[in-house]
């Protein structure tokens, strides 16, 4: 089945600084979503984006699905953006998704 | 809207114990999925149901059982219950093409003693 690596596992912030996380996949795939999981254990969309660039506020996402990564920017860190980012994809032969290890984000004030 | 909705929130079960996993969406999705996630993990996929009356194994199927009752519930059935299915259990939904956005619900933390 598909791969899909993420990196790096874990990061720690400033308050304000900003950061890339990277999604590689192993195959084409038909859709890619990033999610954040917060302390609370609960998974928020972010972003929808199987190809192309994205914004919304501070975080930003770009696929680039013929080189097979997205990269998701975070701006002007807050201790809110702390949490476990997943990446996941969805190949073409089926309707499921697989996720990524995640990335740990802490943010510190 | 509530989204998806999972239930219980919250159980310990004894090893052998039986017990259903509730899930319910209002978004009106053809698709639903079961994930488990372990900790420090990422999500990995038990069962999905691309429609009303089909289910399909994903990657870690074994000691599950799933029930597509109609197009808004679709609920996960451990019949013996195993401290190895100790996990944080999310039920997702999702449009019915492979172009899928899925949203998830809030998560059953299960704990098997």
């Amino acid at each position: 089945g598909i791969q899909v690596e993420q990196s790096p596992p874990d990061l720690i912030l400033q308050e304000g600084a900003n950061s890339t996380l990277r999604c590689n996949f192993s195959d084409s795939v038909n859709n890619l979503q990033w999610f954040h999981q917060n302390p609370w254990g609960q998974l928020i969309n972010l972003f929808y984006i199987p190809s192309g660039t994205k914004q919304n506020g501070r975080l930003s996402a770009t696929t680039v699905a013929t080189e097979r990564y997205s990269l998701l920017y975070i701006s002007s860190s807050q201790t809110t953006d702390s949490g476990v980012y997943f990446c996941a994809v969805q190949v073409n032969a089926g309707n499921m998704l697989t996720f990524g290890g995640g990335t740990r984000l802490m943010v510190k004030p | 809207n509530a989204g998806v909705t999972q239930t219980p929130k919250f159980q310990v079960l004894k090893t052998g114990q039986s017990m259903t996993l509730q899930c319910a969406q209002d978004m009106n999705h053809n698709s639903m999925y079961w994930y488990r996630q372990d900790p420090g993990m990422g999500l990995r996929l038990i069962y999905y149901s691309a429609s009303e009356g089909t289910t399909d194994k994903g990657e870690v199927p074994n000691g599950y059982n799933v029930s597509r009752l109609n197009k808004r519930e679709f609920s996960l059935r451990l019949e013996s219950a195993a401290p190895s299915q100790t996990s944080v259990y999310f039920c997702a939904s999702g449009t019915e093409t492979l172009n899928t956005e899925a949203f998830f619900g809030q998560g059953t933390r299960l704990t098997v003693v």
